[in-house]
C-alpha cells in the first residue's frame, strides 16, 4: 500500500526566502503528482502538477520530481504571508489510486 | 468557473446520532468524492461517485453510508456518531469518468463535525 509522508511537519520562513517542502512516496511506479494548498478553514486548491521526472514551475510554485529517489518536493519562490496555509502532496499510483500526504503547514513571517 | 457548496459548515451532533452533510457542485463534473481530514492523517477517501447513482466506497467507508441522487449533489451519512469524535469532511468533484480521477480534484470548503 502507498505510503506519502511530506517534511517537515512545519516550516517558518521569512517574507521574501524560498520555502522548501518535501514528498516522499513508496510506490516507484506512481505516475501522477499534485501539490494542493488549504488555508485555513477552506478546501484546497491544486497548485501544481507533475508527471514526469525534472521540473514544473507554475507562477511562484515549482514541483521537482525525482522517481529513483521517490521524492518530489515543492519550492515557493518569495512566499508573502498570504502563502501561510497546509500544503499537502498527492500522489497516483498504477492502479489509479491517490493517497494524499499528511502535510506540511507553513508559515510565512512578514 | 464552478464552485462547490459544502452544507452545514459546523455541525454539532450527539453519541450515536445518524448525521447527514450535503455537497453541491455546478462544474457538471462526472466524479465526486467524500474525503475525512484528521490532524495529522491527511486525507482518507469515505466514498466517491463516478456518476448518477453509483457508490464506489473507499478506504474510510465503514460507519457511513452515501447517495448520488443527481449529477450535482453527493450526500454522505454518519450513520452513529462517535463520541468526542471531530474532523472535517471535505467534497471533492472531478471531471474524469473514472473513479481514481487522473484528473485535478476541486474541493468544498468543508463540514467540521463535532461530536459530543
Amino acid at each position: 500500500q502507498q505510503k506519502v509522508q511530506q517534511s517537515p511537519e512545519s516550516l517558518t520562513v521569512s517574507e521574501g526566502a524560498m520555502a522548501s517542502l518535501n514528498c516522499t512516496f513508496s510506490d516507484r511506479s506512481s505516475d501522477n503528482f499534485r501539490w494542493y494548498r488549504q488555508h485555513s478553514g477552506k478546501g484546497l486548491e491544486v497548485l501544481v502538477s507533475i508527471f514526469s521526472d525534472g521540473e514544473k514551475e507554475e507562477g511562484s510554485f515549482t514541483a521537482h520530481l525525482n522517481r529513483a529517489s521517490l521524492h518530489v518536493f515543492l519550492h515557493i519562490r518569495e512566499p508573502q504571508p498570504s502563502d501561510s496555509a497546509l500544503y499537502l502532496c498527492a500522489v497516483r499510483d498504477m492502479g489509479y489510486k491517490l493517497t494524499f500526504g499528511t502535510g506540511t503547514s507553513l508559515l510565512v513571517d512578514p | 468557473g464552478g464552485i462547490i457548496t459544502q452544507t452545514p459548515k459546523f455541525l454539532i451532533g450527539q453519541e450515536g446520532q445518524k448525521l447527514t452533510l450535503k455537497c453541491q457542485q455546478n462544474f457538471n463534473h462526472d466524479t465526486m468524492y467524500w474525503y475525512r481530514q484528521d490532524s495529522g492523517k491527511g486525507l482518507r477517501l469515505i466514498y466517491y461517485s463516478i456518476t448518477e447513482n453509483d457508490l464506489q466506497k473507499g478506504d474510510l467507508s465503514e460507519g457511513y453510508d452515501a447517495s448520488r441522487e443527481k449529477k450535482s449533489s453527493f450526500s454522505l451519512t454518519v450513520t452513529s456518531a462517535q463520541k468526542n469524535e471531530m474532523a472535517v469532511f471535505l467534497c471533492a468533484s472531478s471531471i474524469a469518468k473514472q473513479g481514481w480521477s487522473a484528473e485535478t480534484l476541486y474541493f468544498g470548503s468543508g463540514t467540521r463535525l463535532t461530536v459530543l
